[in-house]
């Protein structure tokens, strides 16, 4: 079955410091990954994506994220974190033969001045 | 583009009553996913369409949810009759069968008392 695992509920990192946010995934196929951010009181914003090439992505905001396919993970990273990157963050997948998109439980970053 | 519009943003009502939200995806996207985001369950999806039609809504809690995609532009989820733990926030994406991606909307704020 198809799955998406965040195995931090929070994660803590100082102002400039570089994040990490951890994301493995579980499909049949080739994948298709994603990254999104929650703000409060806000829709899930898109960041980067993954469908095939270079396994370093690049995105929104500054963030990258780095496809490994041996470890089946896709980790989103930052080489130095602000305050206003503090949100929840999701990592999708979807795998390439169906349209469904299976979200992981969410990461809140906490970055702290 | 205006991104996927939803209605109504904030809806507070009495248990027993019918709800209706509303969707208007992307221009162009041909598949539309509703979730339902709560703190206790996180994101679920709910039911996705491809080209209008229903593809899996294996996750309808009950027969009290029902959704449909009368044409490429509009989409409703209805709740009828609506009980207290229906409150969550729902939300509404949109994407292209290519996969690049799922694109949110505001969501709407259901109330359920």
């Amino acid at each position: 079955a198809q799955s998406v695992a965040q195995p931090e509920d929070q994660v803590n990192v100082a102002e400039g410091n570089p994040l990490t946010v951890k994301c493995t995934y579980s499909v049949s196929g080739n994948p298709y990954l994603f990254w999104y951010v929650q703000y409060p009181n806000r829709g899930l914003q898109f960041l980067l994506k993954y469908i095939t090439g270079d396994n370093l992505v690049k995105g929104s905001y500054g963030f990258e994220a780095e496809f490994n396919k041996s470890q089946t993970s896709f980790h989103l990273k930052k080489p130095s974190a602000l305050v206003s990157d503090s949100a929840l963050y999701f990592c999708a997948v979807r795998d390439s033969g169906t349209y469904k998109y299976i979200f992981g439980t969410g990461t809140r970053l906490k970055v702290l001045a | 583009d205006a991104g996927v519009i939803q209605s109504p943003r904030h809806e507070v009502t009495e248990m027993g009553q019918e709800v209706t939200l509303r969707c208007k995806p992307i221009s162009g996207h041909n598949s539309l996913f509703w979730y339902r985001q709560t703190m206790m369950r996180g994101l679920e999806l709910l039911i996705y369409f491809n080209n209008n039609v229903p593809i899996d809504d294996s996750g309808m809690p009950e027969d009290r949810f029902s959704a449909k995609m009368p044409n490429a532009s509009f989409s409703t989820l209805k709740i009828q009759p609506s009980e207290p733990r229906d409150s969550a926030v729902y939300f509404c994406a949109s994407s292209w069968d290519s996969g690049r991606g799922q694109y949110f909307g505001p969501g709407t704020r259901l109330t359920v008392t």
